[in-house]
Formats: C-alpha cells, structure tokens, sequence
C-alpha cells in the first residue's frame, strides 16, 4: 500500500510560475523524501526532511512538513520548461527504516 | 562515475518466457533494491539486499519472480513464465551504508510481455 499520497494528481503551469505539490501520509516517519522522474528515466533524489524541521531550502526548492497533520508540500519557484516531470513523495516503512515507499506521484507539466 | 546499470533498457518477450533483468549498482553500494512501475499501482518495492544477502522479498508478486545478489555489484530479476500482468518498468537501486536514507535509481527496464 502507498504510505504517501500526492495532491494534485496533475498540474499544468506556465513558465515562470511556481508550483505547489502536497503529500500525505499515513504512519509516522523519521523523515520524508522528494524524488523527481523525467519521462523514461529513473527517479532522482532531491530533498531530504526530517520530523524535528519544519522547512528546508535547495536552490528553487522548498520543502514543508507538517507532522501533526502528516503532509508535506514541494515548492519549484520560477519553474523551467525543465521541471516538467513527475514528482514523488517517499518516506520509509517499518522498523529498521529500509522499505522506502513512495506515493502516486504528481505529473507537473511547465508550458514554455 | 556510472550510475546505476540496468539492463536491457526495453525488453519484448511472449507470454510463457523467461525474462532476465540485470542491474550493476553504484560502486562501494551495499544495499540493492528492486522495484516495479505500473500505472496501477505505482512504484512498488520488490525485494531488497543488503550486503548480496535478500533481507525483504514480501514484495515479490509470487513464486513466478526470483531475484539473485551473486556479488556486490551484479543483480538478476528473474520472471518465469512471464505474463501479460508482469508487464512493467523495472527499476534497480542502490544505497551506500552512509548515507542509508538516499536511494539512487538505474534508468529502468520497460517490459511488455505479450
């Protein structure tokens, strides 16, 4: 079962703006994860929060996490045509934190 | 460096086929990690070793798919008889013991079985 659920499903923007994406999860964590897939490629790690932060900054990402409400939101600022992708969120299951399990994913699409 | 090597990229077989997928993790890696990627269900962990020994295959589908570690750094995916449903990405993974929370992904292997 997918421990993370990503909110929008979809999201189409123009170039320039930001884009917001939520995901929810279920147990509790030790920490949440972001990976990015491009289309026909493997995912790639891209940010790392732990439960005792509150917001984390890389370049023109920015990562929230709520853990009384257990959601996280990713922020792309000034998105690029080259953030199209699809965005998943992930967090680890089960003790001994090796399963690492991701949700559904959300396909952001940036219109030039 | 190479990332992680998965291979082939794409394989086309027919039902009741034996299908190998191959993965060569990042050098000095010692966790490997097999995943499946479908619409339906999306990114669904398969099994997983550290140090070549399979620590959790309770994500094998069933008795059809077996994964092998021989060394640290080669993996097999076996599925025998493949079947129509088994049509998926596969993607291969590694992690290094120092930094256990980050995973780096291979390219995927895309297979339709027919």
């Amino acid at each position: 079962s997918q421990q993370g659920e990503e909110d929008p499903q979809a999201l189409s923007i123009q170039e320039g703006e930001n884009a917001t994406m939520n995901c929810s999860y279920k147990t509790s964590i030790n920490n949440l994860q972001w990976y990015r897939q491009n289309s026909g490629r493997g995912l790639v790690h891209l940010i790392l929060i732990r439960s005792n932060e509150r917001e984390k900054h890389s370049g023109r990402l920015r990562v929230t996490l709520d853990t009384s409400k257990k959601s996280s939101s990713l922020l792309i600022t000034a998105s690029r045509a080259a953030d199209t992708a699809s965005y998943f969120c992930a967090t680890y299951k089960g003790g001994g934190a090796q399963k690492l399990v991701f949700g559904q994913g959300t396909r952001l699409t940036i219109n030039p | 460096d190479a990332g992680v090597i998965q291979s082939p990229r794409h394989e086309v077989t027919e039902m009741g086929q034996e299908v190998t997928l191959r993965c060569k993790p990042i050098s000095g890696h010692n966790s490997l990690f097999w995943y499946r990627q479908t619409m339906m269900r999306g990114l669904e962990l398969l099994i997983y070793f550290n140090n070549n020994v399979p620590i959790d295959d309770s994500g094998m589908p069933e008795d059809r798919f077996s994964a092998k570690m021989p060394n640290a750094s080669f993996s097999t995916l076996k599925i025998q008889p493949s079947e129509p449903r088994d049509s998926a990405v596969y993607f291969c993974a590694s992690r290094v013991a120092g930094d256990w929370e980050t995973q780096y992904f291979g390219p995927g292997t895309r297979l339709l079985v027919l």
